[in-house]
């Protein structure tokens, strides 16, 4: 069956270092891989959408790799701060013309 | 511009009984999503409308329907209410169908049911 796995364990890092997050895959052969961050409460905001012959994707602090043979998208942020503090999402398409299915997230704390 | 609006944020429903929750999404986009977040599921899709069709549809019991409107507006309906029917229910919005278009959420609807 397809699965998406993120880390259930939150990821607690201290201000100003790097987070990384992961997203592992099976039984898919997406075209597209998409990155949401949401706040408790809140619904999803999208960051990032990386397609499958890129390899990695950057904007402002943050940073997506995409390798299908692996069937993982790690997530980073550097230079992170308490304001980063949510769960992260990945999201990813089920082949052509499926809507997007997400990972369950990983929960990030950062701390001053 | 405005987000994408769900109404209501927040509702109780008794077991037995039906709800109807409503989503206009961003003025231009014509396609609308439809996704269930629990705390053990995570965020589940539910259906997605593109030009008043059903282009796909989740896993979930036929209790569970959608319509767009030709405005884009959108609507879920759940009959006969279960417990496990409680959750955050997300409506999304995209300008075209399909998995390559960025979604955007609004900020949901709560449900509980009793």
């Amino acid at each position: 069956s397809q699965k998406i796995e993120q880390n259930s364990e939150a990821l607690n890092i201290q201000e100003g270092k790097t987070a990384t997050l992961t997203c592992n895959y099976t039984n898919y052969s997406p075209a597209y891989l998409q990155w949401y961050r949401q706040d408790p409460g809140r619904g999803p905001v999208f960051l990032l959408l990386i397609r499958e012959n890129e390899k990695e994707k950057r904007k402002e602090r943050l940073k997506v790799t995409f390798d299908t043979t692996l069937k993982q998208s790690l997530f980073h942020i550097t230079a992170s701060q308490p304001a980063d503090s949510a769960t992260y999402l990945c999201a990813l398409d089920g082949g052509s013309g499926y809507a997007l299915n997400f990972g369950k997230g990983t929960s990030l704390l950062v701390t001053p | 511009k405005a987000g994408v609006t769900q109404t209501p944020r927040y509702l109780i429903k008794t077991r037995g009984q039906q709800v109807t929750l409503s989503c206009s999404p961003i003025s231009g986009h014509r396609s609308v999503s439809w996704y269930q977040q629990t705390p053990g599921q995570g965020l589940q899709f539910l259906f997605e409308y593109f030009s008043e069709t059903q282009r796909n549809k989740g896993n979930f019991p036929g209790r569970f329907s959608g319509r767009q409107f030709s405005n884009s507006r959108s609507e879920m309906n759940v009959s006969t209410l279960e417990l496990g029917d409680s959750a955050l229910y997300l409506c999304a919005s995209s300008l075209e169908a399909g998995s390559g278009n960025t979604i955007y959420f609004g900020e949901g609807s709560w449900l509980t049911v009793v």
